[in-house]
């Protein structure tokens, strides 16, 4: 049972350029979610999905794309990578209850140069 | 929007002594979790107190919670190096957990 795992760990990429970050849960879990971390910023939440085929926008969603085909996986989409991107992704999933415990993977470091 | 603000921003302290940090927040809720995050790493569950709920207890982890006042704290006992780490509160409503900034603790031999 590997939990929340994410692909790839470290990743760099020039101005414009566009990559999809995987991650992956093994726990059956409903709902799935993605945070980006800054700096003395916590988390906040770029998107969230209560189910396979289903997405929704959540407090900083601008310039990223995401799709839950499968219920298992939970991609995320920058198009045209911003050096205001840079930083670092979690995805986090939980049962279904929505405001019961998420369970993190172990981040997705990105730099936009 | 980050809901829940950690106080204080870090905190050092010496092994076997106690930690307590403390987490405000702006709207009604409807549980409260912490998480811990070591360097680099993602983010640990440790404990979930629910809106009528008070106290809750786990190991040497003590939370409290004052709907009153819009608060909580968290409090370890008996601090070890291995406490060492970032430390988040993060408040519940709808599909959502808005997080703080949290509280980065250094626990020292």
């Amino acid at each position: 049972n590997a939990g929340v795992t994410q692909t790839p760990k470290f990743r760099v990429l020039k101005t414009g350029q566009s990559m999809t970050l995987l991650c992956a849960q093994d726990m059956n879990h409903e709902y799935m979610y993605w945070y980006r971390q800054d700096p003395g910023m916590g988390l906040r939440l770029i998107h969230y999905s209560v189910g396979e085929g289903t997405t929704a926008k959540g407090e900083v969603p601008d310039g990223y794309n995401v799709s839950r085909l499968k219920k298992q996986n939970f991609l995320l989409g920058l198009e045209s990578a911003a050096p205001s991107q840079t930083s670092v992704y979690f995805c986090a999933s939980n049962p279904g209850l929505s405001t019961d415990t998420q369970y993190f993977g172990p981040g997705t470091r990105l730099t936009v140069l | 929007s980050q809901q829940g603000e950690e106080d204080p921003q870090a905190l050092s302290i010496q092994e076997g002594e106690n930690a307590t940090m403390n987490c405000s927040y702006k709207t009604s809720i409807n549980n409260l979790q912490w998480y811990r995050q070591n360097s680099g790493r993602g983010l640990v569950h440790l404990i979930l107190i629910r809106s009528n709920e008070r106290e809750k207890h786990s190991g040497r982890l003590r939370v409290t919670l004052d709907t009153s006042k819009k608060s909580s704290s968290l409090l370890i006992t008996a601090s070890r190096a291995a406490d060492t780490a970032s430390y988040f509160c993060a408040t519940a409503h709808g599909y959502a957990l808005n997080f703080g900034k949290g509280t980065s603790l250094l626990v020292t031999p």
